[in-house]
């Protein structure tokens, strides 16, 4: 069985600050973890995942993640916040035969000018 | 650009209400999942088809039910709407069921039961 947690139901950054969102996993197979990004009133867009590989991963609109798994982490990074990253976040994990993807209960970020 | 869409995006029903939400994809894939959003909480699963094979998830309740006429459409049926059903309904599909295949959403529709 997977499970993830998201810590921090909301974060709020500055223009131009470090954006950064927590995951930890609990997997009791080797995990393939996801971001999802969800903007309001919209479906979920993959943003990246680890499968297998470099443990460092790169996503769309600068994101990245690292796949710790000593902490059994995947925190989402971007070193630069843009206001059209306000939205909400969504870690995910599953195995690798298992299409089911175990959501975490999402992170808001909001953008401050 | 191949894509997942949804219809409508915004519903309202009444208490009771059949309603029917509908989900077609222009990505040829094999596989077609329905989710139940509830507010500020994590996409859940309620079942999937593999081509024509349903597969419910064990705790998605006897009031959802779904149809997938073809590889293009699957719909999503709540025969007795409650108000515990609102909610945005997201349909995604995939190539295949390995984690490998990325699931692909659809924008979502929004449920009011009134």
């Amino acid at each position: 069985a997977q499970s993830v947690t998201q810590l921090g139901s909301h974060v709020s950054v500055s223009e131009g600050a470090l954006v950064l969102l927590r995951c930890n996993y609990s997997s009791s197979v080797p995990p393939y973890l996801f971001w999802y990004v969800q903007y309001p009133n919209q479906g979920l867009q993959l943003l990246l995942k680890y499968t297998t590989g470099a443990t460092l991963v790169k996503g769309i609109n600068g994101f990245e993640a690292e796949f710790k798994k000593s902490e059994t982490s995947f925190h989402l990074t971007k070193p630069s916040a843009h206001m059209s990253d306000a939205a909400e976040y969504f870690c995910a994990v599953s195995g690798f035969n298992d299409y089911k993807l175990s959501f975490g209960a999402g992170t808001t970020v909001t953008v401050r000018a | 650009d191949a894509m997942v869409i949804q219809n409508p995006r915004y519903q309202v029903t009444q208490f009771g209400k059949p309603v029917t939400l509908s989900c077609s994809q222009t990505l040829n894939h094999n596989v077609m999942y329905w989710y139940q959003q509830k507010s500020s909480q994590a996409p859940k699963l309620l079942f999937h088809y593999y081509d024509k094979d349903f597969n419910n998830e064990a705790d998605t309740p006897d009031n959802f039910q779904s149809r997938r006429p073809n590889t293009s459409f699957c719909f999503l049926d709540i025969r007795s709407p409650g108000l515990g059903d609102a909610a945005m309904y997201l349909c995604a599909t995939s190539s295949g069921t390995s984690a490998n295949n990325e699931q692909f959403f659809g924008p979502g529709t929004r449920l009011t039961v009134l």
